[in-house]
């Protein structure tokens, strides 16, 4: 059975650069069928894509995050990264990590981790 | 960019009642639709894809419609298990997936 987890600092402070990572287990993070995604909450609000990543490396960010984010893939530990620049206290959130499929959505997801933006 | 547009944002119900939620896309989006069932402290679930496609495991009474701008996730007889937050989410591309608001769905 598949499954993601994410790891990573849960504090992270404003102007620094929020480092996550999601490990994946049970399947293979090179199939050719799924890309990898980041998916992020604010406390109390709904849901924003962040990116995803397709384990050959190719890459498709949110317009409104792109110029913050990196997102990278690392075949030989089954992981996926994520890099968010000039975190601001906005960037507060529970971050998720997804199985993406073009065809079916994201039908697995890690728990989610809590990254506080404070000094 | 797509926007997507959820209503209600919040709707009070009863156990075995009908809820339907309706989500509204910006731009045609063929079918490529996929509703989320929330609940607190805990990650979202895929419940429908491509509009109308039940996902393994999940209960017959979610059904799903609609294509091009206009969708909606209807629960035919509410159970209280499904006290939840329900998100639409658009993926006509791979270069931006949007996802709607949000709908609460409150015990009345």
């Amino acid at each position: 059975q598949l499954q993601l987890q994410e790891s990573g600092p849960g504090l992270v402070k404003p102007s620094e650069t929020l480092s996550l990572t999601c490990t994946v287990s049970g399947g293979s993070i090179s199939s050719s069928s799924y890309y990898w995604g980041w998916i992020r909450q604010p406390p109390g609000k709904g849901l924003e894509w962040i990116g995803s990543i397709y384990y050959s490396g190719s890459t498709y960010y949110n317009p409104s995050l792109k110029s913050r984010v990196t997102i990278s893939v690392d075949t030989s530990k089954n992981q996926f990264s994520l890099k968010l620049s000039s975190v601001t206290a906005a960037d507060t959130a529970v971050y998720y990590c997804a199985r993406v499929n073009r065809f079916y959505g994201m039908d697995v997801w890690g728990q989610g981790t809590t990254v506080t933006v404070s000094s | 960019d797509i926007q997507m547009t959820q209503s209600p944002s919040t709707l009070s119900a009863s156990v075995g009642d009908r809820v339907t939620i309706t989500c509204r896309a910006s731009q045609s989006i063929s079918s490529w639709l996929a509703w989320y069932q929330q609940k607190p402290g805990k990650a979202p679930k895929l419940l429908i894809y491509k509009a109308s496609s039940l996902e393994n495991g999940v209960p017959s009474r979610f059904s799903g419609s609609g294509s091009g701008t206009e969708f909606t996730l209807t629960i035919s007889s509410l159970q209280p298990d499904d006290f939840a937050t329900y998100y639409c989410q658009q993926y006509n591309s791979y270069f931006s997936w949007t996802f709607g608001q949000g709908t609460k769905v409150e015990i009345k």
